[in-house]
């Protein structure tokens, strides 16, 4: 499979635990880009890699979150102290310089 | 204020109808891109527009840049064309590099 791979699909956590989730994006793709979706909404942008340099960060990116792409390959997006509101489908996508975008399955975070 | 706006929110379709989506945005952009959104989550790319128009198959998308508007048509729209469409504009000029999204056109096609 040469799309993009995104772990777990499917987070159920108790409030106020920390969650970590894993994107792995095509690998000649430089950039890579995290979104989040709530029920009813577009995706939101969260944040962007251009290798392993985070270029951009959303406002809606609070202290509770952070993400790394270490090695300019995979990334890791965490929320420490998770609330009900983060409860969304977090999205990773994927591209070459000026190509079109490929996107993640996504994972969908459940807090209770 | 959404900087991305799609209309129809909800779209329902008989089988063969010949279907039209609507995304108006408020930017200068380098890029329109048209998505598609299946129960479950996973997105699906498939057009990316700066001028004219594109078509693969049944599909046809078309950007207006002057109007800042752009649609996707459905030819022939069958069941398995029910999704989310979703309409997200790249921006020119600085800040984030991602895209900003509409909220999506919920499309259901009946048999």
């Amino acid at each position: 499979d040469t799309g993009v791979s995104q772990d777990p699909r499917h987070k159920i956590t108790k409030r106020g635990q920390n969650v970590t989730f894993r994107c792995d994006p095509i690998s000649e793709h430089n950039r890579l880009y995290w979104y989040r979706q709530t029920l009813g909404q577009g995706p939101e942008f969260l944040t962007y890699f251009q290798n392993e340099a985070q270029l951009e960060k959303s406002r809606l990116l609070s202290d509770r979150f952070s993400a790394e792409r270490p090695k300019g390959s995979f990334s890791t997006l965490e929320i420490q102290r998770t609330e009900q509101g983060d409860s969304a489908m977090y999205l990773c996508a994927s591209r070459p310089n000026r190509d079109s975008y490929t996107f993640g399955s996504g994972t969908r975070l459940t807090v209770v | 204020k959404n900087e991305v706006e799609q209309s129809p929110q909800n779209l329902t379709a008989q089988e063969g109808e010949f279907i039209t989506i609507n995304c108006s945005y408020s930017v200068g952009i380098s890029a329109l891109h048209w998505l598609q959104q299946h129960p479950g989550g996973g997105i699906v790319s498939l057009f990316m527009l700066s001028s004219g128009k594109k078509k693969h198959g049944r599909l046809i998308a078309t950007i207006n840049i002057q109007e800042k508007h752009s649609s996707l048509h459905i030819t022939a729209s069958h069941p398995r064309d029910s999704a989310v469409y979703i309409c997200a504009v790249r921006s020119l000029g600085g800040g984030a590099d991602g895209l900003t999204f509409g909220k999506g056109t919920h499309l259901i096609i009946q048999p």
